[in-house]
C-alpha cells in the first residue's frame, strides 16, 4: 500500500534562518505531489506540485521554492525565512489518473 | 474568482444525531467533490467523493449529496460519535488533463459533537 511520510512534525525557526521540509512517497510511482499550506483556522493553499522530476509549478509568489529531486521525494526549501512563512505545511500526492489526493501528516512551522 | 465557500464555519450537533454540512461551490465546469475530515494537528483524511455525473454517494454512515443545479454540495454524517469531531472541507476540482488540474479548498467546517 500507498505510504505517506513528512518530517518534521514541529519545526521552530528564527526569522532569516533557511528551511528544508521533506516529504516522501512509497508504494507508488511517478505520483503528482504538493506543497500546501494552511493558516490556523484556515483552509488550505496550495504553494507548489509537480507532475514528474524536476518539474516545479509555482502556484503563488513566495519566500519559497520546492524542488523534486527524486521521483519520489518532495522538497520544500528557503533561503530565509519570514515571519509570514509560519504555518501547518502539508505535502500530499496523488495518482496521475485518480483525483483523490492523500495527505503527509504536516509540519507545523513556527517563524519566530 | 472561482471558489468553494462553506454556509457555515462552526456546527454543533448531539452526539447520536445526525449531521449536515453545506458547501457551495462557484464554478458549474468543476466535474469532482471531495470531502476531507481534518483533525486538529493533522494532515486531512479522506472521506468520500462524488463526480459531477451523479447526484448521490454513500459511504459508511457518510452520504454525499450534489445539487449542480444551485452548484451546491453537502456531506451527511449519521448517527454521530464523538470521534466526528474535527474540521470538515470540501473541494473541487477543475480541469480534465491529469496532471495539471488543482483542488480548490473551502474554509472548512468545525464540527463539534456534543455528548
Amino acid at each position: 500500500s500507498q505510504t505517506i511520510h513528512q518530517w518534521p512534525a514541529t519545526l521552530v525557526q528564527p526569522v532569516g534562518s533557511p528551511l528544508s521540509l521533506e516529504c516522501t512517497v512509497e508504494g507508488t510511482s511517478n505520483p503528482n505531489l504538493y506543497w500546501y499550506r494552511q493558516a490556523a483556522g484556515r483552509g488550505l493553499q496550495l504553494l507548489f506540485y509537480s507532475v514528474g522530476i524536476g518539474q516545479i509549478s509555482s502556484e503563488v509568489p513566495q519566500n519559497l521554492s520546492a524542488s523534486r529531486p527524486q521521483d519520489r521525494q518532495f522538497i520544500l526549501s528557503s533561503k530565509k525565512l519570514l515571519l509570514s512563512d509560519s504555518g501547518f505545511y502539508l505535502c500530499a500526492w496523488r495518482e496521475q489518473v485518480w483525483e483523490k489526493l492523500f495527505f503527509g501528516s504536516g509540519t507545523q512551522l513556527s517563524v519566530l | 474568482g472561482e471558489s468553494v465557500g462553506l454556509h457555515l464555519p462552526t456546527l454543533s450537533v448531539q452526539e447520536g444525531d445526525n449531521s449536515i454540512i453545506n458547501c457551495a461551490y462557484s464554478n458549474s465546469a468543476s466535474d469532482y467533490f471531495i470531502w476531507y475530515k481534518q483533525e486538529s494537528g493533522k494532515g486531512p483524511q479522506f472521506i468520500i467523493d462524488i463526480r459531477s455525473n451523479m447526484d448521490k454517494r454513500q459511504g459508511q454512515r457518510v452520504t454525499v449529496l450534489l445539487n449542480k443545479t444551485v452548484k451546491h454540495l453537502s456531506l451527511q454524517i449519521a448517527a454521530t460519535q464523538p470521534g466526528d469531531s474535527a474540521v470538515y472541507f470540501c473541494a473541487e476540482l477543475l480541469g480534465t488533463n491529469f496532471g495539471n488540474e488543482k483542488l480548490t479548498f473551502g474554509t472548512g467546517t468545525r464540527l463539534t459533537i456534543i455528548p
